[in-house]
């Protein structure tokens, strides 16, 4: 499956607690976008990064962290969870910087339940 | 400042009756419209955009840059089309930026 592919899928952990999400974008993919859905809200857009450098920066916490390394591949770090960072964050790629052709492509979704 | 607001959380109708879901936004400049959609334990993927100006799955949207909306509709809804719509505004050079969602329960 070239699609874009996360993990973990599902994740507990305590509060206090750091996290790394990983996300591997569709083959050929430059851009990596990183979202946070809690419950009963939208997609709230956390960063991009596009072919490795960090292009643009949405609602994420400073406790929040991301990369995007050569082989084009992100990380999503979250430390110091607290119980409001329970949400699903979803990983989507796209092949330019700024998605000219309107579609990003999904990942599953890295489910995060702090305890 | 960007916004896009989907009033419906959840849109309940039964099967052959048409459907609207709502989306209005609030951005400057000209943005492109787009329509995601979730089914069921897939992933979210793009539904249609209005540049396009295509009919997917029965489903069009209209941009109404006077009223700022973009809603989007099908004559005959079909019990395949429950899942979750996000309306997902985005201007040239920015990123997009998605609707709260809404529920549509197709019902038999």
């Amino acid at each position: 499956d070239s699609g874009v592919t996360q993990t973990p899928k599902h994740l507990i952990t305590a509060t206090g607690q750091r996290v790394t999400l990983r996300c591997s974008p569709r083959s050929g993919d430059l851009s990596v976008y990183w979202y946070q859905q809690s419950l009963d809200q939208g997609l709230q857009f956390l960063i991009q990064y596009y072919n490795g450098e960090e292009r643009a920066k949405g609602n994420i916490l400073e406790r929040f962290s991301a990369q995007q390394f050569p082989d084009l591949h992100s990380e999503l770090n979250l430390s110091s969870l607290e119980l409001g960072d329970s949400a699903l964050y979803f990983c989507a790629s796209s092949v330019r910087r700024t998605a000219v052709t309107g579609e990003l492509f999904f990942g599953e979704g890295s489910r995060l339940t702090v305890l | 400042a960007q916004r896009v607001t989907q009033p419906e959380k959840l849109l309940s109708v039964f099967k052959g009756a048409p459907v609207e879901l709502k989306c209005n936004y609030s951005y400057s400049g000209s943005p492109e419209l787009f329509w995601y959609v979730q089914y069921s334990r897939q992933r979210l993927q793009l539904l249609l955009r209005h540049i396009s100006r295509e009919s997917i799955k029965g489903f069009t949207a209209d941009l109404n840059k006077g009223e700022t909306s973009f809603h989007l509709k099908k004559p005959f809804a079909q019990e395949e089309d429950s899942a979750m719509y996000y309306c997902a505004p985005k201007g040239e050079g920015q990123n997009f930026v998605f609707g709260p969602g809404t529920r549509l329960s197709v019902l038999p």
